[in-house]
């Protein structure tokens, strides 16, 4: 079965440090996603991405957010200056060949632990 | 987005069916239902998507009335292994903003 892969697993970093999280959604799909999860929190909606620009991204995603699709497979999210409240599972998803209806695909998600 | 609503939480026992039910008072003409299970610690997986009436697959089924303003989430015979948060979302075709809401914990017991 095609799957979502997410690098690296766990993450810990200081306060003030970029973190850069890594996706390899599944191929041929056109629709990415980023979601966060903290600890005993429902999953919150960061950003979508489709056609290698931001499609739509929540209030959580400000100016120290980015995302980016450096080449045909991987799918990054870099958090600029990390502070202790990014502390939180962070989930890769992706979904549609030809619309964003469907299964979302998510990876096992990459846990942040900012000190 | 439609916004929805769930139970919070529910216990069953195993070899019970479970029935959880989603309002989507807003739901717009092109969005589609879909539920998610998630266990602690892992990403959240896809369970079954419809559009009305009934979808059945292999592992539930789902009830969408004529209206749409809710849909019904049918886990028969749980087991313990059922045990974990259950998450309606309603979005359309380019509705890039899929969301999640709180979610229900269904908890099951031997």
């Amino acid at each position: 079965e095609p799957e979502v892969t997410q690098t690296p697993s766990h993450q810990v970093t200081q306060m003030g440090q970029e973190v850069i999280l890594r996706c390899v959604p599944i191929s041929n799909h056109l629709y990415f996603y980023w979601y966060r999860q903290i600890l005993g929190q429902k999953v919150e909606f960061l950003v979508s991405f489709y056609n290698n620009e931001i499609s739509e991204k929540s209030e959580i995603f400000d100016d120290q957010f980015s995302v980016e699709r450096p080449d045909g497979s991987n799918f990054t999210l870099k958090i600029r200056s990390t502070k202790l409240e990014d502390s939180a599972m962070y989930f890769c998803a992706s979904i549609g060949r030809t619309s964003n209806t469907g299964e979302l695909f998510f990876g096992e998600g990459s846990r942040l632990t900012v000190l | 987005l439609a916004k929805t609503t769930q139970p919070i939480s529910m216990d069953s026992y195993e070899g019970q069916e479970v029935n959880i039910t989603c309002s989507h008072n807003n739901i717009a003409t092109n969005d589609y239902i879909t539920w998610y299970q998630q266990f602690p610690s892992q990403g959240p997986r896809f369970i079954i998507q419809g559009y009305k009436t009934k979808v059945t697959n292999e592992v539930a089924s789902l009830f969408i009335p004529a209206d749409r303003k809710s849909s019904t989430l049918s886990l028969p015979r749980v087991s313990l292994s059922d045990t974990a948060v259950y998450y309606c979302l309603v979005g359309g075709n380019n509705d890039y903003k899929l969301s999640f809401g709180a979610g229900t914990t269904v908890t099951v017991r031997a």
